[in-house]
């Protein structure tokens, strides 16, 4: 199965600055079939981005995924305080569906 | 608006059964594969299984397999779990999660349900 591999573990930000959340496999994602989610305390996962660069309905612009292969990257351009919150990525490209270990943004 | 409304977790001992239900609203059921995703105390997110739109493909985590059994009825909008030979490390959220299309191989997982609690101790 594919491991995906998250970093950094936390990350102390202030809001307005700028968030870079990485997720790396352990082998290719075909397709570029990757995912992230937003998860707040107590609440289910949000989807934010598929297809490693394409926005769910409704997430704002300021949310932004990149890359391809084995290397993929959500920015968030300038942080709002409804954004810190833990982030995962997701493959979806081969079975098993697997998530990385998440990154929690929290604020400094 | 889509809702998925789990329900069935409990507290249950080492070695019995229990079954997960998860009933969907606001779109066309049938037209979607459904997953099942759950999350340990204070961990991060495991897939678990995964049905397509007519049960035709279905697919379990290893840690699962032979153990767990999804299902889904498109009469009632729902989707089933069935948990046997429970162990401790089964302790978790579970959350359904509706399919991007009708497949369950390739899918990204919008909306989740907001979960059901399984304990598993003596």
């Amino acid at each position: 199965e594919i491991v995906l591999t998250q970093s950094p573990g936390t990350l102390s930000l202030s809001p307005g600055e700028r968030a870079t959340l990485s997720c790396r496999a352990s082998q290719s994602v075909s397709s570029s079939y990757l995912a992230w989610y937003q998860q707040k305390p107590g609440q289910a996962p949000r989807l934010l981005i598929y297809g490693a660069s394409s926005r769910a309905t409704g997430i704002p612009d300021r949310f932004s995924g990149s890359g391809s292969g084995t290397d993929f990257t959500l920015t968030i351009s300038r942080l709002e305080p409804e954004d810190f919150a833990v982030y995962y990525c997701q493959q979806y490209g081969s079975s098993p569906n697997t998530f990385g270990g998440g990154t929690k943004v929290e604020i400094k | 608006e889509v809702q998925l409304v789990e329900s069935g977790g409990g507290l249950v001992q080492p070695g019995r059964s229990l079954r997960l239900s998860c009933a969907a609203s606001g779109f066309t059921f049938d037209d979607y594969a459904m997953h099942w995703v759950r999350q340990a105390p204070g961990k991060g997110l495991e897939w678990v299984s995964g049905i397509s739109w007519n049960s035709g493909s279905i697919g379990y985590a290893d840690s699962v397999k032979g153990r767990f059994t999804i299902s889904r009825d498109n009469a009632k909008n729902s989707l089933y779990l069935q948990m046997n030979s429970l162990r401790a490390e089964d302790t978790a959220l579970y959350y359904c999660a509706k399919g991007s299309g009708a497949v369950a191989g390739v899918n990204w997982f919008d909306p989740w349900g907001q979960g059901t609690l399984v304990t598993v101790s003596s």
